[in-house]
């Protein structure tokens, strides 16, 4: 099946600074999701984005299918921030696959 | 709209117990997901269900689960008999074709 690789497994930024989140995935795929888990277990969406470029607030997301990669921008990060990113990939099947995920913690 | 719902938000039952998770679809969604989260194997697909039909259970660990969609508004998931290694939180997603969208999910304890 479909393989979802994510980086940094774990990211520790101070309030106020920005990242980027990578997401590559092994084949073609036909949608991509962001993912928000945070500290309360919540899978909050943020992009449903198979392909271009969105922004929401301080988020922004890229895809470049062609080139099997995702990328999720956050800028001046909150404490609010913290928890799990996780990228998901629709391959073959209809559902989707997940990323082991992005731990990131905002500290004030 | 309310979104996904499950129930039970939590669950505690002792080995050998049987346990059913409940699950609502968003209104008008026609694909019906189950997910199960554990540290050691992330998220992983249970089961999905289109038009409430069941397409791909090569997720279901074993015999011991089962999945049901009586009808497009309503799922459950059944564990019989429960074992230590099935703690974990159930997540139910639905999707109408564009995005997917996740329940709060059950989080089970097996004693």
């Amino acid at each position: 099946g479909i393989q979802v690789e994510q980086s940094p497994p774990d990211l520790i930024l101070q309030e106020g600074a920005n990242s980027t989140l990578r997401c590559n995935f092994s084949d073609s795929v036909n949608n991509l999701q962001w993912f928000h888990q945070n500290p309360w277990g919540q899978l909050i969406n943020l992009f449903y984005i198979p392909s271009g470029t969105k922004q929401n607030g301080r988020l922004s997301a890229t895809t470049v299918a062609t080139e099997r990669y995702s990328l999720l921008y956050i800028s001046s990060s909150q404490t609010t921030d913290s928890g799990v990113y996780f990228c998901a990939v629709e391959g073959g099947r209809r559902a989707l696959t997940f990323g082991s995920g992005t731990r990131l913690q905002v500290q004030p | 709209d309310a979104g996904v719902i499950q129930s039970p938000r939590h669950e505690v039952t002792e080995m050998g117990q049987e346990v059913t998770l409940r699950c609502k679809p968003i209104s008008g969604h026609n694909s019906l997901f189950w997910y199960r989260q554990t540290m050691m194997r992330g998220l992983e697909l249970l089961i999905y269900f289109n038009n409430n039909v069941p397409i791909d259970d090569s997720g279901m660990p074993e015999d011991r689960f089962s999945a049901k969609m009586p009808n497009a508004s309503f799922s459950t998931l059944k564990i019989q008999p429960s074992e230590p290694r099935d703690s974990a939180v159930y997540f139910c997603a639905s999707s109408p074709g564009t995005g997917w969208y996740f329940g709060p999910g059950t989080r089970l304890l097996v004693l």
